[in-house]
């Protein structure tokens, strides 16, 4: 059972266009939604986050965009930059039965950025 | 600082070999948690802690252990390695949330170190 989803597996953009990667998700309860960002041989380091009483929310050249109705959330790069080639992770944050926080990660999508 | 530490960062084992994965942070964070990641999986929780002495299962606990006698060091024990536990292995940490009421505020995010590869043959 997926909660979150990332359906494109890759993604190539151009240096200096916009990126826009996508996640969706199933549980209505989910309170925030973070994306975080991996280089190859490294763990994810933390990128944005969004409450879901907001519907946007801006980090200089990152924005999250959360549309509650749809179930769906964007992650938007602008301007690309080479740097930002990386496996990008969409998680969303809920609540265990034992009332611990419980972070749901989708299966990431890999950003290419080309010169 | 040096953040969340792994080791090994790479590793064989054959069926039924044990081994123990290594994790320590010096951030003096109280959470600390081991994820797997295997290929075009999200990452799975294994165990988690909340403070020397506690432990909890997450979503994918079975044929690992774990302990916390320290706030620095989270170690991961697989007895009886199976092919089924090869993976990339994540141990994060994380300070607890600021306002433990409140729960619609996320100000504190994992650190994760930079993974053990697992190979069980």
């Amino acid at each position: 059972d997926q909660q979150v989803k990332q359906n494109s597996p890759s993604l190539s953009v151009q240096e200096g266009r916009i990126s826009i990667l996508n996640c969706d998700y199933t549980n209505s309860m989910f309170d925030y939604f973070l994306w975080y960002k991996k280089y190859p041989a490294e763990g994810p380091t933390f990128l944005i986050s969004i409450s879901s009483i907001k519907d946007k929310n801006e980090d200089g050249r990152f924005t999250v965009f959360l549309n509650k109705s749809a179930k769906h959330l964007s992650l938007h790069i602008v301007p690309s930059q080479p740097g930002d080639s990386a496996v990008y992770f969409c998680a969303a944050r809920g609540i265990s039965n034992f009332g611990n926080e419980k972070l749901t990660f989708g299966t990431g999508t890999r950003l290419t950025i080309i010169p | 600082n040096a953040g969340v530490t792994q080791t090994p960062k790479f590793r064989i084992l054959k069926i039924g070999q044990s081994m123990t994965l290594q994790c320590t942070q010096d951030m003096n964070h109280n959470y600390m948690y081991w994820y797997r990641q295997d290929p075009g999986m999200g990452l799975k929780l294994i165990y988690y802690s909340v403070g020397a002495g506690i432990t909890d299962k997450g979503e994918v606990p079975n044929g690992y252990n774990v302990s916390r006698s320290t706030t620095e060091d989270f170690p991961l024990r697989l007895e009886l390695a199976a092919p089924s536990q090869t993976s990339v292995y994540f141990c994060a940490s994380r300070q607890p949330p600021i306002n433990r009421l409140r729960l619609f505020s996320y100000n504190s995010p994992l650190h994760f170190g930079n993974g053990t590869r697992l190979t069980v043959t």
